[in-house]
């Protein structure tokens, strides 16, 4: 299976703390995505990331992908509490077909 | 800023009853795809679509299901003689490119009873 498992599950800060997510996965991929998804709520799209490529930015997200180690972070920098979310990482080939982890689900307390 | 919206958002229907899932995408984009999330699990991928025809489809994605682009604007998945463990979230994406950033709608919440 090419999926994406992140890494950890839960992830308790205080606001203004940086937040780190991981995400492994098991094949060759063509590029990686991060997603945030709200309770109950649809997936908001936060970056891409190529296999050729090994850090953007947006904003207060920094995403690395280390293709040797099949790993890839999200940073959060100065978090809030709007961040309160579950974030998942999404593996791509070179179809179209992503392959969604579990998630990391990240409380930022006030 | 354009977005992919999707109806209804929440379907209730009985087992064994046909539902239609509907979804617009963004006007640009050439992709498109359905994803299913039962609660409390993994977006599991669905089927990939374009120009006119699937591209990619998962094993989930077996004979009980279908889409269509019926015009030039909707995407839709017909799922057939519903089953209680049909009871998901149904997300709609789509891209402008091959492996290019997927766009999601807010889902449609389906119920099966």
């Amino acid at each position: 299976s090419q999926q994406g498992e992140e890494d950890p599950q839960a992830l308790s800060i205080q606001e203004g703390e940086n937040a780190t997510m991981n995400c492994s996965y098991k094949t060759s991929i063509n590029n990686l995505q991060w997603y945030r998804q709200n309770s109950g709520r649809g997936l908001v799209h936060l970056i891409l990331i190529r296999s050729n490529e090994r850090e953007k930015h947006s904003g207060r997200l920094r995403v690395t992908l280390d293709t040797s180690k099949k790993s890839s972070s999200l940073l959060i920098t100065a978090s809030r509490a709007a961040d309160t979310a579950s974030y998942f990482c999404a593996t791509g080939n070179t179809g179209n077909q992503f392959y969604f982890g579990t998630g990391t689900s990240l409380t930022v307390i006030p | 800023e354009p977005e992919v919206t999707q109806t209804p958002s929440h379907q209730v229907t009985q087992m064994g009853q046909e539902v239609i899932l509907r979804c617009v995408p963004i006007s640009n984009h050439l992709y498109f795809y359905w994803y299913r999330q039962i609660l409390g699990q993994k977006v599991e991928f669905l089927v990939s679509f374009y120009n006119n025809e699937i591209s990619e489809k998962s094993e989930i994605f077996d004979d009980q299901f279908s889409v269509e682009r019926p015009d030039g604007s909707n995407f839709t998945l017909k799922i057939r003689s519903t089953k209680l463990e049909d009871s998901a979230m149904y997300f709609c994406a789509s891209s402008e490119v091959v492996s290019g950033e997927q766009f999601f709608g807010p889902g449609t919440r389906l119920t099966v009873l």
